[in-house]
């Protein structure tokens, strides 16, 4: 079956310095994938998408990079801040003509120190 | 402009009972998720719905079911309760069947005495 997974459970920086979170990826022919930040009690919260037509792609102070080659995923954060002390998953849509499911990794907890 | 809203937020059953979660999607969507997330882990994907129709369904059992309304939002069901069902359920909508991001609620937190 298809699964998506992080290197990494835990990442913890200091606040101002850049983050990298990765993930990798089983299913050759995944698509889309996508970046969520869940905080302690909500729901995911969206950061940032990308076609598997693209390498990279930049929001604002995130970078998403695509391997696939490696089959390689990861979510770069510039300038980390206290407020991104969150748990981050990567999802990979499968595709599927009937629907559109996200297969989720279990998660990189980020922890920001001042 | 409301995003995804689900009901409600916290519930406790105890074994054997049935339980019904709602959702209501973010304006203009028609299509929405429904994903299980068990605590520490990832969210599962458990079913997805579009045009009142189920069109995708992972792997969970019949015990789990859901509905579309007109309106396009959702319900989901599930009956004879085991303490393995105790999760946070959220609920993901989106445009239409092509490749767009999906939004989430914050889910119902519900737990299984």
């Amino acid at each position: 079956g298809e699964s998506v997974g992080l290197h990494l459970p835990t990442l913890s920086v200091q606040e101002g310095d850049n983050s990298i979170i990765n993930c990798a990826y089983s299913n050759s022919a995944s698509d889309y994938f996508i970046w969520y930040k869940q905080e302690s009690g909500k729901g995911p919260q969206f950061i940032i998408d990308i076609r598997s037509n693209m390498d990279k792609r930049q929001g604002q102070r995130v970078t998403v990079l695509l391997n696939k080659t490696v089959k390689h995923l990861s979510l770069q954060i510039a300038a980390t801040q206290p407020g991104d002390s969150a748990v981050y998953f990567c999802a990979d849509e499968a595709p599927n003509q009937a629907g559109t499911a996200l297969i989720f990794g279990k998660g990189t907890t980020l922890s920001v120190s001042s | 402009d409301a995003g995804v809203t689900q009901s409600p937020t916290h519930l406790i059953k105890t074994r054997g009972q049935q339980v019904t979660l709602r959702c209501s999607p973010k304006s203009g969507h028609d299509t929405v998720s429904w994903y299980q997330q068990a605590l520490g882990q990832g969210p599962q994907f458990i079913f997805q719905y579009y045009e009142e129709e189920e069109r995708q369904r992972g792997n969970f059992p019949d015990r789990f079911s859901g509905h579309q309304f007109p309106n396009y939002s959702s319900e989901l069901n599930v009956n004879a309760l085991l303490l393995g069902d105790s999760a946070l359920y959220l609920c993901a909508s989106s445009w239409g069947q092509g490749v767009q991001p999906q939004h989430f609620g914050d889910g119902t937190r519900l737990s299984i005495l």
